[in-house]
């Protein structure tokens, strides 16, 4: 069963709008989660991430909110730029034990000019 | 700074052909990983290598073997390809606090 959900498979913006991309998980025992971004033909590359100790954590355009409670997190670029447009996956882990990845099925983010 | 490379980046195998994945990371990383990435699947652990000398099976080891050959690299084995090995295989290594960093993949064709 999936435990890191990715419900929009794909999401089109307008160039300089925000971008809100979203993802759900249902293992409490998750805390610590991660967005990667990937490219066709690249590997996925990290973008930023979250520990459970934060509900917000910033990086340049790039800001990731998560809601222990509702076991949600979303991740706003904010603006879009043509160059963002690519997948999104979403990853959460448990710091205990053997630490290991779980995806998300990934949202396709285009940016339209 | 190369950081993971995979070879090969793309390979054709017929049904019942064995073949390698390499896997190499230059950034001394304690941990590495092979995933598979299927459409609409995201990204599933195949094996796992927490340190060098240890392997552990992820959630779609079968079909699948894997060497962890020193500390900085990390190979997957298929023995008798089959159709549904038909996927883009990527290696990772771990730094700290669960962050991991991808090579560019392996795209592989079982026909």
């Amino acid at each position: 069963d999936q435990q890191v959900k990715q419900n929009s498979p794909s999401l089109s913006v307008q160039e300089g709008r925000i971008s809100i991309l979203n993802c759900d998980y249902t293992n409490s025992m998750f805390d610590y989660f991660l967005w990667y971004k990937k490219y066709p033909a690249e590997g996925p590359t990290f973008l930023i991430s979250i520990s459970s100790i934060k509900d917000k954590n910033e990086d340049g355009r790039f800001t990731v909110f998560l809601n222990k409670s509702a076991k949600h997190l979303s991740l706003h670029i904010v603006p879009s730029q043509p160059g963002d447009s690519a997948v999104y996956f979403c990853a959460a882990s448990a710091q205990t034990g053997a630490n290991n990845l779980f995806f998300g099925t990934g949202t396709r983010l285009t940016v339209i000019p | 700074n190369a950081g993971v490379t995979q070879t090969p980046k793309f390979q054709v195998l017929k049904t019942g052909q064995s073949m390698t994945l390499q896997c190499a990371q230059d950034m001394n990383h304690n941990s590495m990983y092979w995933y598979r990435q299927d459409p609409g699947m995201g990204l599933r652990l195949i094996y796992y290598s927490a340190s060098e000398g240890t392997t552990d099976k992820g959630e779609v080891p079968n079909g699948y073997n894997v060497s962890r050959l020193n500390k900085r690299e990390f190979s997957l084995r298929l023995e008798s390809a089959a159709p549904s090995q038909t996927s883009v295989y990527f290696c990772a290594s771990r730094a700290g606090m669960g962050i991991q960093y991808f090579g560019a993949g392996t795209r592989l064709s079982v026909l």
